[in-house]
Formats: C-alpha cells, sequence, structure tokens
C-alpha cells in the first residue's frame, strides 16, 4: 500500500519568515496530494491539494508543489503569520474511480510553530 | 448542510466497558472513513466503508472494534472492550467519491478508557 513520509516533524519561524514542509510517497499511482491544517482541539481541514497533471498551485499566502518523477511534493507558506500556527498534515490518495474510493494516507504530521 | 456530525464529543469510560462512537456523514457522499489520532501514530486509517460497504477493514487494530454502516446516513465505530491504550482522538470523514476524493472531517470524538 501507499506509504507517506513527511518532514520536518517540528518547524519553527519568525512571522513574516517562509515555512516548506515536504512529503514522499511510495505508490506512483497516488494523483491526489491534499494538505490538512489541525488547529489545536479541532478537526483537520483542507487548505489546498494538487492533482498530478499540475506542477504548481497557489492560492494566496500558500503553494504547493508536486514532483511526480521524484515522488515528492511540498507545502510553502510565505509571509507566515502566528494564526499559521498548527499541524499540517500531507496525503496521498488515488482518484476515487476504481476500487480507491478516496482513500487518504496521510504523514506523520508537522507543528508548525510561528513565533511574532 | 452541518457538516460530518460525530457524537458524542468526549466519552470517558471504565476498561472493560463497551464504546460506540457515531458519524453522520455529509449528505450526498459515498465514502465513509474512520481515523484514530493519536500523539504516537498520528492519523491511522480504521477502516472504510464505500456506498454502505466495508471496503477495507485492514487497520482495524484488534477483533475488539467492529465498524457499521447500515444506511447512507449512519456508522458507528464500536470497541469492547475498552482498554486505557484505546484512549485518542476518533475522526470520521466522508468524501464525495467517485473523482472527488476531499475528505471532510467530523469533530472528533475524544475517547478516554481508565
Amino acid at each position: 500500500g501507499e506509504n507517506v513520509e513527511q518532514h520536518p516533524s517540528t518547524l519553527s519561524v519568525q512571522e513574516g519568515d517562509s515555512a516548506v514542509i515536504k512529503c514522499t510517497y511510495s505508490d506512483s499511482a497516488s494523483n491526489y496530494f491534499p494538505w490538512y491544517k489541525q488547529e489545536l482541539g479541532k478537526r483537520p481541514q483542507l487548505i489546498i491539494d494538487i492533482r498530478s497533471n499540475v506542477g504548481e498551485k497557489k492560492d494566496q499566502r500558500i503553494a504547493v508543489t508536486l514532483n511526480k518523477t521524484a515522488k515528492h511534493f511540498s507545502l510553502h507558506i510565505t509571509e507566515t503569520q502566528p494564526e499559521d500556527s498548527a499541524v499540517y498534515f500531507c496525503a496521498a490518495s488515488k482518484d476515487a474511480g476504481g476500487t480507491s474510493y478516496g482513500k487518504l494516507t496521510f504523514g506523520q504530521g508537522t507543528i508548525l510553530t510561528v513565533h511574532p | 448542510d452541518a457538516g460530518v456530525i460525530q457524537s458524542p464529543r468526549h466519552e470517558v469510560t471504565e476498561m472493560g466497558q463497551e464504546v460506540t462512537l457515531r458519524c453522520k456523514p455529509i449528505s450526498g457522499h459515498n465514502s465513509l472513513f474512520w481515523y484514530r489520532q493519536t500523539m504516537m501514530r498520528g492519523l491511522e486509517l480504521l477502516i472504510y466503508f464505500n456506498n454502505n460497504v466495508p471496503i477495507d477493514d485492514s487497520g482495524m487494530p484488534e477483533d475488539r472494534f467492529s465498524a457499521k454502516m447500515p444506511n447512507a446516513s449512519f456508522s458507528t465505530l464500536k470497541i469492547q472492550p475498552s482498554e486505557p491504550r484505546d484512549s485518542a482522538v476518533y475522526f470520521c470523514a466522508s468524501s464525495p467519491g467517485r473523482r472527488n476524493t476531499e475528505a471532510f472531517f467530523g469533530q472528533g470524538t475524544r475517547l478516554t478508557v481508565v
């Protein structure tokens, strides 16, 4: 099955700096890569996702890049703010067609702390 | 739509007792997932259903765990008998299925077994 590795496990930055979180996946058939943000005591919520036919996607201060050949994808947060502090999870999945039904395999999570 | 609804939000039970967690997925979603989250193991997929049929339960840790989905709007995760190591946050998530695989999570149930 799919295996997703995420690094670093913790990341501490100053407000205004950029933060980068990286993930690798093992199943070359995976084609959907979402990122979830989980604030303390809350549920994981989708912040951005990318499909394998796209190399990069951006939404305001966050962006995700995908390298299918190397089987890795990254989350980039620019101009970080204290409210970006949370746990971030990457995940990988195959399209729900066939037998995958949208099953997500998550990375281990990154605790991001943004210091004012 | 109110999103994925889980109950209870918190559950404290004694070791050996039966625990039942409940989930109502988003209407129209075809896939439902049960995850367990702990500090040590992160987010683990326990079991998932598609069109109410269990597809993969390989993540269920032991025979003490069972899950059902009797209809499209309701699922349960049962632990019997419960043990302290079952203490975790249990999330239910649903997805439209087909080509859209975005998963929407419920608020979770924080289970403490003493």
